[in-house]
């Protein structure tokens, strides 16, 4: 499967734990995305990377977490000392950059964070 | 960012064309319109996207108004499968997408 995919699918936690999510895009894309969606919401854009590069954070990514894509492949994102609104998907996404591309972003199946 | 417009929800009979309008009157002249649809427990798919003609894939069709402040998504034989939200999301470029809260489509055996 040349998909996005994420690890892990689920996971549960208690509350002031660290947890860490890892996106595998699909090989030849260079932008990678990360949303979180809420029961009943649309997904909501964090950040996103050119290539290593982590080109923009929304507000909703308090210092708690962070993300990297250290080698401009997969990326992780990390939550610190985790709260119950944490609790949500987290969707990755890739697409590709420059050369006439289409711009339309592939979603991996997200993973699921329960902070108990 | 333009703003749009959707219906809550939709229901269509299995084996009809599901046709979901989406208004974007704010929508600037760089921004295509792309939809997406998130079935139950995955993540979002892309459909389809277009500029200011009309546009037809294997998946669906999008008609544009010619003011480009509006449009619709046709799936022309709808299956149980396509039971989803569908998202209408004006883009520029390889920029953020901005969900809405879409509309969710009920097909009906």
């Amino acid at each position: 499967d040349t998909g996005v995919s994420q690890n892990p699918r689920h996971k549960i936690t208690k509350r002031g734990q660290n947890v860490t999510f890892r996106c595998d895009p699909i090989s030849e894309h260079n932008r990678l995305y990360w949303y979180r969606q809420t029961l009943g919401q649309g997904p909501e854009f964090l950040t996103y990377f050119q290539n290593e590069a982590q080109l923009e954070k929304s507000r909703l990514l308090s210092d708690r977490f962070s993300a990297e894509r250290p080698k401009g492949s997969f990326s992780t994102l990390e939550i610190q000392r985790t709260e119950q609104g944490d609790s949500a998907m987290y969707l990755c996404a890739s697409s590709p950059f420059g050369g006439g591309s289409s711009y339309e972003q592939y979603f991996g199946p997200g993973t699921r964070l329960t902070v108990t | 960012d333009a703003k749009t417009t959707q219906p809550t929800s939709m229901d269509c009979a299995e084996g009809r064309a599901a046709n979901l309008p989406c208004n974007h009157s704010t929508i600037s002249g760089n921004e295509y319109v792309y939809w997406y649809r998130q079935i139950h427990s995955q993540g979002p798919q892309y459909i389809i996207h277009g500029l200011k003609n009309n546009e037809t894939n294997e998946m669906a069709s999008l008609i544009i108004t010619e003011d480009r402040k509006s449009s619709t998504l046709i799936l022309p034989h709808a299956t149980l499968r396509d039971t989803a939200v569908y998202y209408c999301i004006p883009q520029e470029g390889n920029e953020k997408l901005t969900f809405g809260t879409g509309t969710r489509l009920t097909i009906i055996p």
